[in-house]
């Protein structure tokens, strides 16, 4: 069974300071990894997704992660914190390829990330 | 393009009461996935469908929950009766890919907040 791991439930960091929000995973084979956020009263929102290719994905609003399959983890990461970043990351996973188990994304717990002046 | 909508936002019932979530996936998407987010917890996923059969409801409560695809467009997700555990904000995706592809960046909509008292 495939599970994602945040191990933290929040993460404050001071406007313009780099973030990174942790990511671990576990699925058979290679994994297809995604990030979203998630804002109050919103549904979820897609930042970026690994696939395949190279380690570093950029994505939306200036966000990247790092797929690192040794330690099985996609950290999400910005160089420069804004307060309008502040919300609620998910990060998910679901295995590669047609493995007969269709689209079926398994989420982490989800960490809020707090940007302050 | 429009996004996912859902109806109700917001929904008061009392335990043992019926309830029915509606959602319209984004033209053209195959799949369409309803989710149940506890607060504090990642959004679980409840059942999938690829056009209008069913791929995955294997964390559908059977008993009392079930959906419906008619004509693999539109969607609803009916609970009968409810229990106080089922409050929680009940998500619709969808996606363009086909399942066979393994994978597929999943569109929200804004959820529909679940009270049961």
């Amino acid at each position: 069974a495939q599970s994602v791991a945040q191990p933290e439930d929040q993460v404050n960091v001071a406007e313009g300071n780099p973030l990174t929000v942790k990511c671990t995973y576990s699925v058979s084979g290679n994994p297809y990894l995604f990030w979203y956020v998630q804002y109050p009263n919103r549904g979820l929102q897609f930042l970026l997704k690994y696939i395949t290719g190279d380690n570093l994905v950029k994505g939306s609003y200036g966000f990247e992660a790092e797929f690192n399959k040794s330690q099985t983890s996609f950290h999400l990461k910005k160089p420069s914190a804004l307060v309008s970043d502040s919300a609620l990351y998910f990060c998910a996973v679901t295995p590669g390829g047609f493995t007969g188990g269709g689209n079926k994304l398994t989420f982490g717990t989800g960490t809020q990330l707090k940007v302050e002046l | 393009e429009a996004g996912v909508a859902q109806s109700p936002r917001y929904k008061i019932i009392e335990k043992r009461q019926s309830v029915a979530f509606w959602c319209n996936p984004i033209s053209g998407h195959a799949t369409l996935y309803w989710y149940q987010q506890i607060l504090g917890q990642g959004p679980k996923l409840l059942i999938q469908f690829q056009n209008n059969g069913v791929v995955d409801d294997s964390q559908l409560p059977k008993d009392r929950f079930s959906a419906e695809r008619l004509k693999g467009v539109d969607s609803t997700l009916k609970i009968q009766p409810a229990k106080l555990e089922d409050s929680a904000v009940y998500l619709c995706a969808s996606s363009l890919e086909l399942i066979r592809t393994g994978y597929g960046e999943q569109f929200f909509g804004p959820g529909t907040r679940l009270t049961v008292l």
